[in-house]
């Protein structure tokens, strides 16, 4: 079984709609993250949840709001959809967020996103 | 700011070959730095890590070293198989930045046969 999954897998749609999409991790772990990852393939953090807390909000749109209903997800809404907002987000999971050490973070497959 | 990595290039090799991936970083406060692999349609995977008292560490065909002197980071892949074709990333976590990763932009590796 997928230890972090996401749906959808793609997702098109209209400028201005309002659309979710799903995490889960199976792994046990506390925390989750929500990753953007661009044209150009970079990758930037967007939001970390540790325990339904959220713990990082890196300068992201409120038009974008993660919602934890509990530990093993997270979920990423996001309204008023931009052309600026194509891109394929990564939903990723580690064992602890906030320890003294880095805890290894495991990625999900990634939404392909695509705003007409 | 921070920013690490440098413009995505590619790297193209021959099978059987060794590969260098390299990376520099500019947070001096990093003390964890990572490598992932990132094939075409899915998400990252982890390959290997280091921390920042280490200047070195191995793993299955791989080798990381890191020179915190000049900030760079490197990825040795040796006797490189067409399925390493992907995007490798280096990227870094410091203590207490709630295990954030900062992304390079990556390296495209692709193996000629």
């Amino acid at each position: 079984d997928t230890a972090v999954s996401q749906t959808p897998k793609y997702l098109v749609t209209q400028m201005g709609n309002d659309k979710s999409i799903k995490c889960e991790q199976n792994l046990g772990h506390d925390t989750m993250y929500w990753y953007k990852q661009d044209s150009k393939k970079f990758l930037k953090i967007m939001f970390s949840y540790n325990n339904k807390e959220l713990i990082i909000n890196e300068t992201v749109p409120n038009r974008f709001s993660p919602k934890s209903p509990d530990k093993a997800h997270l979920n990423l809404h996001i309204n008023s959809l931009e052309l600026g907002d194509s891109a394929v987000y990564f939903c990723a999971s580690s064992l602890h967020g906030a320890s003294s050490s880095y805890n290894e973070q495991f990625f999900g497959p990634g939404t392909r996103l695509t705003v007409l | 700011g921070e920013s690490v990595g440098l413009h995505l290039p590619t790297l193209s090799v021959q099978e059987g070959d060794n590969s260098i991936i390299n990376c520099a970083y500019s947070n001096s406060a990093s003390d964890y730095f990572i490598w992932y692999k990132q094939e075409s349609g899915k998400g990252p995977q982890f390959i290997i890590d280091i921390r920042s008292n280490m200047d070195k560490r191995q793993g299955q065909r791989v080798t990381v070293l890191l020179n915190k002197t000049v900030k760079h980071l490197s990825l040795q892949i040796a006797a490189t198989q067409p399925g390493d074709s992907a995007v490798y990333f280096c990227a870094e976590s410091f203590t207490g930045g709630g295990n954030k990763l900062t992304f390079g932009t990556g390296t495209q590796l692709k193996v000629e046969l």
